[in-house]
């Protein structure tokens, strides 16, 4: 069964430096989207990407980061100068044409920043 | 009132038990519902969509009343594989693809 795949599973960090998360989407999908999950509180929606460029960001998607899809596979979280607050669970999803909503997450990448 | 409400639980329910979940929404003009779930640190899962007319899927019926904007999901004959959080999730935004995501309700299955 296709699923998407993340890297690294966890990735521990100091406050300042920039993290890179990786996410391979399902191939033939075409919406990819980054989800956070601080622990013990609920999914939120960072980012969507469609057609080589964001679609819909919310207000926790500052320009602290960024997304890109460099070769067509990967599709990359970038967090600059992370702070402790971004500690979290980043999950990547993708989706197909078929109904908006029915999302295929990765296993996420767990961040923590000391 | 939070975009989308669900009680947190816990429920903790014997084997072969019904339980069922309850969830509100904020957003009248929410366009597509879903239930996922999410086992403890893992990833969300899609358990089923939720449609106008109601549906089922094995032991699992979803529910949707628009003019209550409420959503149901019932769980027949549980299992302990069914112990999980059970997320509502509604598509809300004037774009279709953001997904809002409930706070979820802990389900234990007790054997």
């Amino acid at each position: 069964e296709p699923e998407v795949t993340q890297t690294p599973s966890h990735q521990v960090t100091q406050m300042g430096q920039e993290v890179i998360l990786r996410c391979v989407p399902i191939s033939n999908h075409l919406y990819f989207y980054w989800y956070r999950q601080i622990l013990g509180q609920k999914v939120e929606f960072l980012v969507s990407f469609y057609n080589n460029e964001i679609s819909e960001k919310s207000e926790i998607f500052d320009d602290q980061f960024s997304v890109e899809r460099p070769d067509g596979s990967n599709f990359t979280l970038k967090i600059r100068s992370t702070k402790l607050e971004d500690s979290a669970m980043y999950f990547c999803a993708s989706s197909g044409t078929s109904v908006a909503g029915e999302l295929f997450f990765g296993e996420g990448s767990r961040l923590t920043v000391l | 009132r939070k975009e989308v409400e669900q009680d947190p639980g816990p429920f903790n329910v014997p084997e072969g038990a019904t339980v069922a979940f309850n969830c509100t929404y904020s957003n009248s003009a929410s366009q597509s519902f879903f239930w996922y779930r999410q086992d403890c640190r893992k990833e969300p899962k899609l358990l089923m969509s939720v449609y106008s007319s109601g549906n089922e899927d094995g032991r699992f019926t979803a529910q949707l009343n628009r003019a209550s904007q409420y959503i149901s999901l019932l769980i027949r004959d549980s299992k302990l594989s069914d112990s999980a959080t059970y997320l509502c999730v509604v598509l809300t935004s004037g774009s279709a693809r953001q997904l809002t995501f409930g706070s979820g309700t802990q389900l234990t299955v007790l054997p």
